[in-house]
């Protein structure tokens, strides 16, 4: 079983729908929670972060975690052609080598398509 | 803003060959990694480093070797290059650990390799 699991789907849904995007987790260790976005041929780029369980708002994007379901996800609000694009969940575990740093463990990755 | 930058957006190279690929950060951060992005399998980690000269393997290090000098340059190479690792590669670098989610990683556009 995956660390984390994140339906790929497409998604497409049209202009100004509210979209839901969804991953699921097996390591309770997990204690920070990011959605990163990544157009075609870019890399991906930090949309959000929260740290363990609630909601975060940012403009038409929310994040809520739910540590007790191990459940993560993002909405979007009014959604816009230009939100097209993969959405990558990622927790963050923390590995130790002498010093620390945090790791991330992505999911797959949902691609979402919004049409005009 | 971060600054991720990688040598090469597109690669094509055959097999057998050492192949490098460069990866170069302006922020002068500590931490530095490697992915590779393919598609139903996410980004997953070949090698980080935490300092010039110091790497830990990742999940998938088989096949890889990294370098790094100077702070600033994380090489990825692929010392005989077979078609198995045809991929999406994914340079990130992050700064020193704060224990605060702001160990977000910064992503550079990535470099597509075809090995023929």
């Amino acid at each position: 079983q995956k660390e984390v699991e994140q339906d790929p789907g497409p998604l497409s849904v049209p202009e100004g729908a509210i979209v839901s995007l969804n991953c699921t987790y097996s390591n309770s260790a997990f204690q920070y929670f990011m959605w990163y976005r990544q157009y075609s041929r870019k890399g991906p780029e930090l949309l959000m972060y929260t740290y363990s369980s609630g909601n975060k708002e940012d403009g038409r994007f929310t994040a809520q975690v739910d540590k007790s379901s191990k459940y993560i996800s993002l909405f979007i609000r009014d959604s816009q052609p230009s939100d097209s694009a993969t959405y990558l969940c990622a927790m963050s575990a923390t590995i130790y080598y002498g010093g620390a740093t945090n790791k991330l463990i992505f999911g797959t990755g949902t691609l979402l398509a919004v049409q005009p | 803003d971060v600054k991720v930058t990688q040598s090469s957006r597109y690669l094509v190279k055959r097999t057998g060959e050492k192949v490098f690929l460069e990866c170069v950060q302006d922020m002068d951060h500590e931490n530095m990694f490697w992915y590779r992005q393919d598609p139903g399998l996410g980004l997953r980690l070949i090698y980080f480093s935490y300092d010039v000269k110091m790497k830990e393997k990742g999940d998938i290090p088989e096949g890889y070797s990294v370098s790094r000098e100077k702070k600033e340059r994380f090489s990825l190479i692929l010392e005989s290059a077979s078609t198995n690792q045809t991929s999406m590669y994914l340079c990130a670098s992050v700064p020193e650990p704060s224990g605060t989610s702001t160990d977000t990683q910064y992503f550079g556009p990535g470099t597509r390799l075809t090995v023929l």
